[in-house]
């Protein structure tokens, strides 16, 4: 699975947007991006996830880079309840990895009020 | 709507002890996983499983073993704890369908200390 690059920490105000890079430059085509989140004392929730085009669930939006290089999560109204560890992850969907998830550091967002 | 389920939340342990940390799915999924979790080192997985009595190393297996005799249920055992096994303990399930996984799931994780 490709390796992915977040920034360590982030900041955002209450009720702004909060976009959060990741980087993934070592892709493959058959690779997918995976969004997760934890909250302190808690297992990781699921996000969103996609494989080239743009996509749009009632929790957050996912853009990815025509080339699949980067892609940016957006969480468009923070709320203090977002403040939790968010993971960029990329795997294949299929293959012999049996739907491993392999966890890099993620991002600490803190929404302040 | 409870949908991974892991047996205890906060545990604690003496050195020495066998301890069984479990871990039920209702979601009928095929795929099953032990992570610990420890700060600055993240997430990393233990063991897995892709079918009953099946099993899989992860990339931190030592000190580790684990039981799936029912589809629903996977056991983590860690058959003489020491203290460096103090940590969060995730538990997690997927879907397999055509090949491709779906439908990840993670339990509320059980905080073992090792004393």
């Amino acid at each position: 699975d490709a390796k992915t690059t977040q920034p360590t920490s982030m900041d955002c105000a209450e009720g702004r947007a909060a976009n959060l890079p990741c980087n993934h430059s070592t892709i493959s085509g058959n690779e997918y991006v995976y969004w997760y989140r934890q909250i302190h004392s808690q297992g990781p929730q699921y996000i969103i996830h996609g494989l080239k085009n743009n996509e749009t669930n009632e929790m957050a939006s996912l853009i990815i880079t025509e080339d699949r290089k980067s892609s940016t999560l957006i969480l468009p109204h923070a709320t203090l309840r977002d403040t939790a560890v968010y993971y960029c992850i990329v795997r294949a969907a299929g293959g012999t990895s049996y739907g491993k998830l392999t966890f890099g550091q993620g991002t600490i967002l803190t929404v302040h009020p | 709507d409870v949908k991974v389920t892991q047996s205890s939340r906060y545990l604690v342990k003496r050195t020495g002890e066998k301890v069984f940390l479990e871990c039920v799915q209702d979601m009928d999924h095929e795929n099953m996983f032990w992570y610990r979790q420890d700060p600055g080192l993240g997430l990393r997985l233990i063991y897995f499983s892709y079918d009953v009595k099946m099993k899989e190393k992860g990339d931190i297996p030592e000190g580790y073993s684990v039981s799936r005799e029912k589809k629903e249920r996977f056991s983590l055992i860690l058959e003489s704890a020491s203290t460096n096994q103090t940590s969060m303990y995730l538990c997690a399930s997927s879907g397999r369908q055509g090949g491709q996984s779906y439908g990840y799931t993670f339990g509320s994780g059980t905080r073992l200390t090792v004393v």
